[in-house]
């Protein structure tokens, strides 16, 4: 079964570096998002992704994240001076059609931790 | 602003015996909702969803229920089995740009 792949799968970093996560999105979807899970708490949405665009982002997804499709198959989100609080478990997703409906599809997620 | 609620975080069933997990919003725009359950270490997997044109849909030994007049859906898992032991997610698709999740109910089935 066609899934997202997402790398790393851990990423221990000290805060104030750069951060980039990476997905390989599901070939035929065109919808792509980037979720969080902070530890114990819910998956928060930070951005979803279409035709090479951003079409809607949360109050999380401030100026020290971006996203992009650098290649046309990688997916990748970017935090440009990590916090503390930017430790969390970061989920890609993409949405898959199934009877007209949307599913969304995540990876099996990255651990980033900052120190 | 939390338009998706799970008001319990864990539940305990027995074995052989019916999960019921609750879900409420807020969002009378939301028109399709999913399920998903995460083990520890991986992503979210996709379990069931409903339409709001339908008020149940079953699938082998999970049905959802949804009453949109109440705001409510409920996953009702019969017979539970161990490895349904889970956090299961309740989420909400308005336009397709954002999914809306729960914080999540912690499922585990008692042998």
């Amino acid at each position: 079964e066609p899934e997202v792949t997402q790398t790393p799968s851990h990423q221990v970093t000290q805060m104030g570096q750069e951060v980039i996560l990476r997905c390989v999105p599901i070939s035929n979807h065109l919808y792509f998002y980037w979720y969080r899970q902070i530890l114990g708490q819910k998956v928060e949405f930070l951005v979803s992704f279409y035709n090479n665009e951003i079409s809607e982002k949360s109050e999380i997804f401030d100026d020290q994240f971006s996203v992009e499709r650098p290649d046309g198959s990688n997916f990748t989100l970017k935090i440009r001076s990590t916090k503390l609080e930017d430790s969390a478990m970061y989920f890609c997703a993409t949405v898959d059609d199934r009877a007209g409906a949307n599913v969304l599809t995540f990876g099996a997620g990255s651990r980033l931790t900052v120190l | 602003d939390q338009q998706v609620k799970q008001n319990s975080p864990s539940l305990s069933v027995q074995e052989g015996r019916i999960s019921i997990l609750n879900c409420d919003y807020t969002n009378s725009m939301f028109d399709y909702f999913l399920w998903y359950k995460k083990y520890p270490a991986e992503g979210p997997t996709f379990l069931i969803s409903i339409s709001s044109i339908k008020d149940k849909n079953e699938d082998g030994r999970f049905t959802v229920f949804l009453n949109k007049s109440a705001k409510h859906l409920s996953l009702h898992i019969v017979p539970s089995q161990p490895g349904d032991s889970a956090v299961y997610f309740c989420a909400a698709d308005g336009d397709g740009n954002q999914f809306y999740f729960g914080t999540g109910t912690s499922l585990t089935v008692i042998p």
